[in-house]
């Protein structure tokens, strides 16, 4: 597809379990960002890829978070783990070269811990 | 630090009715300006701002960027109930990796038939 895609669309997990969260991004975009939203919040930066570049881990919350891209494509989220409060909108954005450019959404993810 | 601050928080208009949203920013290093719409999920681009004055339209949006008063305006005209969206502004982080998106808030606006 043209654009930034995510999957699942919707998860529903249990406190303690893992989740795994998946982003494709735009085809030559060099950058991928994770974001989160909780409700009624504003976007939370969470990790930042570039290229080959060492990723910029500095919003993650917690060593519960991480996250893997696999050269200048696919990349995946994992929450270990899950406590309710990680219960969120999970945005992933590419852009072409990450200096400042416009990234472009994907759909996200929506979490629920129960 | 970068601040993003809009207003107003939320706005409710009738169909018709054209509105005018406000996003002032401090940054260190300005290099750009980015309008998003956001309707359930995932936020939509709009426009980026990169010069001061000019105006970007498209259909019945449009915005504008003031440098030298450190903010931009979001105008809608003969608003629709399908405008109804959260408003986000969003200024690329002034350190020297760049790659931040630092939002502000957003403006929640509801179009009412």
């Amino acid at each position: 597809g043209a654009g930034v895609s995510q999957s699942p669309s919707n998860k529903v997990t249990e406190k303690g379990k893992d989740v795994e969260l998946r982003c494709d991004p735009i085809s030559g975009h060099t950058a991928l960002y994770w974001y989160r939203q909780r409700l009624g919040q504003g976007l939370e930066f969470l990790i930042y890829f570039q290229g080959n570049s060492a990723p910029d881990k500095s919003g993650l919350p917690s060593d519960r978070f991480s996250a893997e891209r696999t050269g200048e494509s696919v990349s995946t989220l994992t929450i270990q783990r899950t406590q309710q409060e990680d219960s969120a909108v999970y945005l992933c954005a590419s852009s072409l070269q990450g200096l400042g450019e416009t990234q472009y959404f994907g759909p996200g993810t929506r979490l629920l811990v129960l | 630090e970068d601040k993003v601050v809009q207003s107003p928080l939320s706005l409710v208009v009738h169909e018709g009715d054209t509105v005018t949203l406000n996003c002032s920013y401090e940054v260190t290093n300005f290099r750009s300006l980015l309008w998003y719409k956001q309707e359930k999920k995932a936020p939509t681009f709009l426009f980026m701002l990169t010069s001061s004055g000019i105006e970007k339209k498209s259909g019945r949006l449009s915005s504008i960027l003031d440098k030298k008063e450190l903010f931009s305006i979001l105008n809608i005209t003969a608003t629709q109930t399908g405008d109804s969206a959260i408003y986000l502004c969003a200024v690329p982080d002034s350190g020297a990796g760049s790659y931040q998106l630092t939002f502000g808030k957003g403006t929640k606006l509801s179009v009412i038939p």
